[in-house]
């Protein structure tokens, strides 16, 4: 199957810093990428939707200046978390729906997970 | 909202059968059923998908009733590498929405 990748797969940062992660699809073109937060014992939550060559869609309650998402071309999205604090720390998920080949399957990439100190 | 609802938790003896139910009784009619797990620390899988008939691949057969309220995966030989968390998504095919999740059924497979 089609493989979706991040990096870095994890990092630490300090209070205050910004902090980006990757998100590529690897052997499929994606017009559209998702990015999902994952606190400990719980399920994903969408975040927001990554469209290529517009603007996100976020959604609510996630504040669009924080967590800033670019989709510069079709196999690369990035999500910057600006003026991180602790409670951003969390396991950050991105996928991607594979559209030109049936049966169009979302792939998950293996996720980030962000310490802020 | 998710619109499935999964038991929170099952065991399953290792080497046997696990049966995992879903319950998306408002499931509309272009709405496919997929499954997902979670091992820990790691994105989620891909494990299989169906419309309305039973499907069956290397990892998984899924089973949806015939008036698609229900479902159930069925891994046939558990393993410990088979101990995640699962989740079961309605979601309309060959379009860009995103996958909504559940909160899923932690599985654990017991030696």
């Amino acid at each position: 199957g089609a493989v979706v990748s991040q990096h870095p797969s994890r990092v630490i940062c300090k209070s205050g810093t910004s902090v980006k992660i990757e998100c590529r699809s690897l052997d499929f073109q994606a017009t559209t990428m998702f990015w999902y937060r994952q606190f400990p014992k719980q399920s994903l939550m969408l975040m927001a939707t990554s469209n290529e060559g517009s603007k996100a869609t976020y959604e609510q309650g996630v504040e669009k200046d924080k967590f800033l998402i670019n989709h510069a071309s079709l196999t690369l999205s990035t999500l910057t978390v600006t003026s991180a604090h602790p409670e951003d720390s969390s396991f950050y998920i991105c996928s991607a729906r594979d559209t030109s080949h049936p049966p169009y399957e979302q792939y998950f990439g293996p996720g980030t997970r962000l310490t802020v100190t | 909202d998710a619109k499935t609802t999964q038991p929170p938790s099952m065991d399953c003896a290792e080497g046997r059968a696990a049966n995992l139910p879903c319950n998306h009784s408002t499931i509309s009619g272009n709405e496919y059923v997929y499954w997902y797990r979670q091992i820990h620390s790691q994105g989620p899988q891909y494990i299989i998908h169906g419309l309305k008939n039973n499907e069956t691949n290397e990892m998984a057969s899924l089973i949806i009733t015939e008036d698609r309220k229900s479902s159930t995966l069925i891994l046939p030989h558990a393993t410990l590498r088979d101990t995640a968390v699962y989740y079961c998504i309605v979601s309309p095919p060959y379009n860009n929405n995103d996958m909504r999740f559940g909160a899923g059924t932690r599985l654990t497979v017991k030696p």
